[in-house]
């Protein structure tokens, strides 16, 4: 069964303050690591898939790594509207189209 | 492109009555998902389908039921609403397996 963990739950930071969120997972094979926000109220967003050991994807001040353990979002230089719930998620072969969801991390952003 | 659409948007609903939630999309999707989102529980899998005339239970079916009869539309009945059903429900759509999912805005349902 595939297995998502994220950490911390939650994260406060100052604007301009640099940090990383983590997601550790358990897959049968990986056919894609996924990256949404959530605002309050609204539906997830897609941000990036990452498919291999390695890759990285980046855009604005998200930067998203992968490792065969582990992917991490690095937020650079965080504003206020980066606030948001962080959720990743995994695809693995043997789960045909089925996404396993962590628990996310909320991050708020103060001016 | 509307992308994925919900209806409604809230409902409050009494032990034991009957509901569809209504979910579409314009993309021309092949797969579609649905999901509900618990405090600390995370997104959860209920059904998916993969296309028109093909669906498949996900983590929790219990108490749900989907058919695809379109490629556009996914509707999720809930049969006799039991208060353990008050949550957000969003659906979802993809192109195919291991390319991203888009989301609806979801469903605020409350069984009293």
């Amino acid at each position: 069964e595939d297995q998502v963990t994220q950490s911390p739950e939650a994260l406060r930071l100052q604007e301009g303050e640099s940090s990383s969120l983590n997601c550790s997972y358990t897959v049968s094979g990986l056919r894609g690591l996924f990256w949404y926000r959530q605002d309050p109220g609204k539906g997830p967003e897609f941000l990036f898939t990452l498919y291999s050991a390695g890759e990285e994807k980046e855009k604005e001040r998200l930067k998203a790594t992968l490792t065969k353990k582990e992917s991490f979002l690095h937020i650079t230089a965080p504003k206020p509207e980066d606030s948001a719930t962080y959720l990743c998620a995994v695809l693995g072969k043997a789960a045909g189209n089925k996404l396993t969801f962590g628990g996310g991390t909320r991050v708020l952003v103060k001016p | 492109n509307a992308g994925v659409t919900q209806t409604p948007k809230f409902q409050v609903l009494k032990t034991g009555q009957s509901m569809t939630l209504q979910c579409a999309q314009d993309m021309n999707h092949e797969y579609m998902s649905w999901y509900r989102q618990d405090p600390g529980m995370g997104l959860r899998l209920i059904h998916y389908s993969v296309g028109a005339g093909i669906t498949d239970q996900g983590e929790v079916p219990n108490g749900y039921n989907v058919s695809r009869s379109t490629t556009e539309d996914f509707p999720l009945r809930l049969l006799s609403a039991a208060p353990s059903q008050t949550s957000v429900y969003f659906c979802a759509s993809s192109r195919d397996r291991g390319y991203e999912q888009f989301f609806g805005p979801g469903t605020r349902l409350t069984v009293l």
